[in-house]
């Protein structure tokens, strides 16, 4: 497997639903992004991890929480999440102050 | 304070004929600009990077950009449209080292 894989590629849940998704890079970059992409909206940074430390959280709800447990691995626990928080959640990973290379997408929908 | 416009959220061209995606950026210093593509259902995949060397960037796919400091311009241009062209286009600066700021994007719809 080569680059940024992301797990599950869709998912459905319910507003009380527990779930997570998964970022795997195989690129042996030190930082690793989520992104949130909605509709008609810019992309927008999430959250950001250097050397498996978070350094940057933009204000985002505490009903996603991320984890970095190592430089090739991301996780976004979600839990009571609202329907608007549909959005395609890419990840991505960089080297560095290098381009960001991203991964494919979860197509997440909660009803 | 760092930000990109994408002045056209839709540009249509024939099959054949050329491609103008325009993107005008805002920098307090000399930015690092990337032009990035994204296909339906498919994550971003990087087109080209400016990082103050040339100030004409080739990318992948015959896509090429210009940076114009006195323009504040970093504009995509490709000679002939291909069919698989067609996705959305993002226009993004670096920022403070390791944040990229996007833009809304561009849709290219290109015609047979």
């Amino acid at each position: 497997e080569t680059g940024v894989t992301q797990t599950p590629r869709h998912l459905v849940m319910g507003m009380t639903n527990k779930k997570s998704l998964k970022c795997e890079q195989h690129l042996g970059h030190n930082a690793m992004y989520w992104y949130k992409q909605s509709a008609k909206k810019p992309l927008e940074l999430m959250f950001v991890y250097s050397l498996e430390e978070r350094v940057e959280n933009n204000s985002v709800p505490s009903r996603f929480s991320p984890e970095c447990p190592n430089s090739s691995h991301l996780f976004l626990h979600l839990h009571t999440l609202q329907p608007e928080d549909s959005a395609l959640y890419l990840c991505a990973s960089s080297q560095d102050a290098h381009e960001q290379f991203f991964g494919p997408g979860t197509r997440l929908t909660v009803l | 304070a760092q930000s990109v416009t994408q002045l056209d959220s839709h540009v249509s061209v024939s099959e054949g004929t050329p491609v103008l995606l325009r993107c005008n950026y805002s920098s307090s210093y000399s930015p690092s600009l990337f032009w990035y593509v994204q296909h339906p259902n498919k994550g971003l995949q990087l087109l080209l990077k400016y990082t103050s060397a040339a100030t004409l960037v080739k990318g992948i796919n015959g896509f090429e950009a210009e940076f114009k400091k006195s323009e504040t311009s970093f504009h995509l241009t490709k000679p002939s449209a291909h069919m698989s062209d067609a996705a959305e286009y993002f226009c993004v600066v670096l920022y403070n080292t390791d944040k990229l700021i996007f833009g809304t994007g561009t849709r290219l719809q290109v015609f047979p």
